[in-house]
């Protein structure tokens, strides 16, 4: 059975640093890309970007670039999400999901991490 | 960018037949993929390359994709897919969302 499991809910300050998780099991962790996608409170779906832990080939979307990176660790099947500074803005839940392929469908998803950034 | 367009709320009765539109230029020369997202939960695949199912998605779940629009349509809609949806395209490297729609069984 395929599974992405994410890291658990964080609360977080304004110009703190983050990263969250997302541990792929039950498939080749290393032949499928991962993608990130934000969803703000209340709000639609938005694609972050990519990653293919087979090589690392990382893209992003021009929305984000700059603002978040995108890892993985293939050894333990884990992607990485993370922000060197984060905003209030940046409150929402994550989402990671697997692509067969670039151009494909989002098919298995994580539950989701909920980040919440208050002072 | 690309964009594409979703109405924000459709409506039906039970039993009764859902579309969902999903508007974007020439989206026909694209493959359109839907998501079914449930208050609280993390968005489920329904939909893939315009109207193939994923198993274990209803065969009541059935997409189209022409022209300017692609069309999620749930026949026989039942209380529980009461849901958001969301459409999706791939447009030069990256993946575009429509708004999403957010469907009401009366």
């Amino acid at each position: 059975e395929v599974q992405l499991v994410q890291s658990g809910a964080e609360v977080k300050k304004p110009g703190e640093s983050l990263k969250i998780s997302c541990k792929g099991s039950g498939y080749s962790f290393t032949s499928y890309w991962i993608g990130w996608v934000r969803q703000m409170p209340g709000k639609g779906l938005e694609w972050m970007g990519i990653i293919y832990p087979g090589d690392s080939d990382t893209r992003y979307s021009p929305s984000f670039q700059g603002q978040v990176t995108i890892s993985a660790d293939k050894s333990i099947s884990t992607a990485y999400l993370q922000w060197s500074s984060l905003k209030a803005s940046d409150t929402a839940m994550y989402y990671c999901a697997r692509h067969p392929r670039v151009g494909a469908m989002l098919d298995y998803w994580g539950q989701g991490t909920l980040v919440t950034v208050s002072s | 960018s690309y964009v594409l367009t979703q109405p924000p709320s459709v409506s039906v009765a039970p039993g009764q037949t859902a579309r969902i539109t999903c508007g974007g230029n020439n989206i026909g020369s694209k493959s359109v993929h839907w998501y079914q997202q449930k208050p609280g939960q993390a968005p489920v695949l329904v939909v893939y390359d315009d109207s193939d199912r994923p198993s274990g998605i209803p065969e009541r779940f059935s997409g189209s994709n022409s022209g300017n629009t692609a069309t999620l349509t749930i026949s026989r809609v039942e209380a529980g897919d009461e849901a958001d949806y969301y459409c999706q395209v791939w447009d030069s490297s990256n993946v575009v969302f429509g708004g999403g729609t957010k469907l009401t069984v009366l």
